[in-house]
């Protein structure tokens, strides 16, 4: 099946610090998803996106999908400890059928 | 949760034994999925459904069986339970439009297999 690399596996910021994660894959794909997940709770979609070189904002989140379309990334500025959970990308597969997530960065903020 | 409810919410199983978990939509939509989510790991997909008595494996199919009978359910059953399925097991619906593609998951369903 496909793959996409997340990177990193941890973050620990200062409440205020700016926060990244990065989704990378081999192949070129159709679309990249975001998800959100609190601690022991479910994933919530947070956003799709789907042309070359896309940006999306939604308040302090910046999302980014690479000009070749094979890697994407979500920016936090000035964190909040509500931003606290893992967050993941998770990318359509071959048949349009199937989702294949990231491993996900947990992001912990220190208030 | 956009109408997605999982029963149980938690589960202790011995190994050897069977379980059945349910997913239940109060909506129409097409698109069912079961996952699992261990420590450390993204959601890794087991089985899906694009639509009333039809299913189709995902990655990590193995030891696990489902069933589509009616549209708004999707059983995921585990005949003889082994501790490597110990794990958070989670039920999405999907919504695919023109502009939108989007999974809604359930609360989930925690289990234990000793």
């Amino acid at each position: 099946g496909q793959q996409v690399m997340q990177i990193p596996q941890y973050q620990h910021v200062q409440e205020g610090e700016d926060f990244t994660t990065y989704c990378n894959s081999s192949t070129t794909l159709s679309n990249i998803q975001w998800y959100k997940q609190r601690p022991g709770g479910h994933p919530v979609f947070l956003i799709q996106l789907v042309k070359s070189g896309e940006v999306k904002k939604q308040k302090r989140l910046t999302f980014q999908f690479g000009e070749a379309k094979k890697n994407s990334s979500l920016h936090i500025t000035a964190t909040q400890t509500t931003d606290v959970g893992t967050y993941f990308c998770a990318l359509l597969g071959g048949n349009f059928n199937k989702f294949y997530f990231g491993s996900g960065t947990k992001l912990n903020v220190k208030p | 949760n956009a109408g997605v409810t999982q029963t149980p919410k938690f589960r202790v199983l011995k190994t050897g034994q069977s379980m059945t978990l349910l997913c239940a939509q109060d909506m129409n939509h097409e698109y069912m999925y079961w996952y699992r989510q261990d420590p450390g790991m993204g959601l890794r997909l087991i089985h899906y459904s694009v639509g009333e008595g039809t299913t189709a494996k995902g990655e990590v199919p193995d030891g696990y069986n489902v069933s589509r009978l009616k549209k708004q359910n999707f059983l995921l059953g585990l005949e003889s339970a082994a501790p490597s399925q110990t794990s958070v097991y989670f039920c999405a619906i999907r919504l695919a439009g023109d502009s939108k593609d989007t999974q809604y998951f359930g609360p989930g369903t925690r289990l234990t297999v000793l």
